[in-house]
């Protein structure tokens, strides 16, 4: 079974600086997607970034990009000039890409980031 | 752009009472995916429907049972609650099993 890890329970960042979010994973597996999933206050689940684990190109979404290490299992989201609607719990998650009907995601136990102004 | 759609969105039941929740896909996801989140935990997979026929199936009670209906939306129906079962419960949506989930915005649950 595949498990994904986020060693950093809290983080904080002050208001217009760069932040590193870390993420490892255990898989078998040669194919998958690695999610970052943003949860504010509101409690809803907001997809902030996804990337291929066949593409070697790290994914960018404006202010957020991440670090793909797949030899490393490793998946790190930088935040880029922090904003404080970036608030938030962050989770990283595994779905396989495997085939049959695994397409469930796994998720790590989450990242509480703060903003400060 | 359409989101999917949870309801309802609070919901307060007894211990041994029966809920229902009910998710509504985007337009054009075929694929409905139901998710718990306890208090200060991570999001745990329970069920996924694919074209209306159960494709995958999680650490679901077997109290829990859940159906995907011919216009897509699903429902999921608990029964003989038990306080343990006070959580967030998200519905997520994608197009066909290989995309990416899109969540609702969740239907807090509340067991007293």
């Amino acid at each position: 079974a595949q498990t994904v890890t986020q060693s950093q329970p809290e983080m904080s960042v002050q208001e217009a600086e760069t932040v590193t979010l870390s993420c490892t994973y255990d898989t078998s597996e040669s194919d998958y997607y690695l999610f970052w999933y943003k949860q504010p206050p509101s409690r809803q689940m907001i997809l902030v970034i996804r990337q291929e684990a066949y593409k070697q190109q790290n994914a960018t979404e404006n202010r957020f990009s991440v670090n793909f290490q797949k030899a490393a299992k490793s998946f790190s989201l930088k935040i880029s000039d922090s904003q404080l609607g970036d608030a938030a719990m962050y989770f990283c998650a595994y779905r396989s890409e495997s085939g049959g009907s695994n397409y469930k995601l796994t998720f790590g136990k989450g990242t509480l980031l703060t903003v400060n102004p | 752009a359409a989101g999917v759609i949870q309801s309802p969105r609070h919901l307060i039941k007894e211990k041994r009472e029966t809920a229902t929740l009910k998710c509504y896909p985007i337009p054009r996801h075929d694929t409905v995916y139901w998710y718990q989140q306890g208090p200060g935990q991570d999001p745990q997979f329970l069920i996924s429907f694919y074209e209306k026929m159960q494709s995958d199936k999680g650490s679901i009670p077997d109290r829990f049972s859940a159906q995907q209906f011919s216009d897509y939306h699903s429902e999921l129906n608990m029964s003989s609650l038990e306080l343990g079962d006070s959580a967030l419960y998200f519905c997520a949506s994608s197009l066909e099993t290989t995309e990416t989930q899109y969540f609702g915005p969740g239907t807090r649950l509340l067991v007293l």
